[in-house]
């Protein structure tokens, strides 16, 4: 198994330009999430998915939009880049238990800066 | 307002010694409590999953306690290598919001030699 890949690692934009930031699990897990990841903030919901069709705001969702159409795959689209935006992207899927999300599986992230 | 923190400074501890990490918070009442590591330029990896029934687990040289009296979690590292040099990062779920995981904003663990 692949895991949790993420493409690009590395992007470069300018502010205003759009992109996607794609994400695909091969272990057939129902959540999928999206972090950021600042110095000192941790690790920041951004968006997630319980299941194909299904989604969901985090903390930070301003400027972000997502889409579930498959269990695999979970787009991350940035729809006008802002400085703001530039930080490191993790997606990550988990498997449900009764109480909600159990262990999740990371991804190796997306560097993006904004200019 | 609710809050999850772990130690803002770096710890430093020499070889061989017990590293213990701190995790608390308020404002919470999660079901369980999870503890990752990330290495830089690298996403988190799981390492424990403790829930809010159990006060201890263990795994090789890695223990964690909870305490939901005290609204705070434990990490150890016994006998502490270099090559457990690393950012740990604790997280818990929050069940007023269908289950979502909150993380703290890491404890960076230096170990030396």
């Amino acid at each position: 198994n692949a895991g949790v890949t993420q493409t690009p690692k590395f992007q470069v934009l300018k502010t205003g330009q759009s992109m996607t930031l794609q994400c695909a699990q091969d272990m057939n897990h129902e959540y999928m999430s999206w972090y950021r990841q600042d110095p000192g903030m941790g690790l920041r919901l951004i968006h997630y998915s319980v299941g194909a069709g299904i989604t969901d705001q985090g903390e930070v969702p301003n400027g972000y939009n997502v889409s579930r159409s498959t269990t695999e795959d979970f787009p991350l689209r940035l729809l006008s880049a802002a400085p703001s935006q530039t930080s490191v992207y993790f997606c990550a899927s988990s498997y449900s238990s009764g109480q909600g999300q159990e262990t999740q599986y990371f991804g190796p992230g997306t560097r993006l800066l904004v200019l | 307002s609710q809050k999850i923190e772990q130690n803002s400074e770096a710890l430093n501890i020499q070889e061989g010694k017990t590293a213990t990490l701190t995790c608390n918070y308020t404002n919470y009442s999660p079901a369980y409590l999870q503890w990752y590591r990330q290495d830089p330029g690298r996403g988190p990896v799981f390492l424990l999953l403790i829930r809010e029934n159990e006060k201890e687990k263990r795994k090789e040289r890695l223990k964690v306690t909870f305490d939901t009296t005290l609204k705070q979690s434990l990490f150890h590292i016994t006998a502490s290598q270099p090559a457990d040099s690393a950012t740990y990062l604790c997280a818990l779920d929050d069940y007023n919001q269908g289950g979502k995981l909150i993380f703290g904003q890491g404890t960076e663990l230096s170990v030396k030699p």
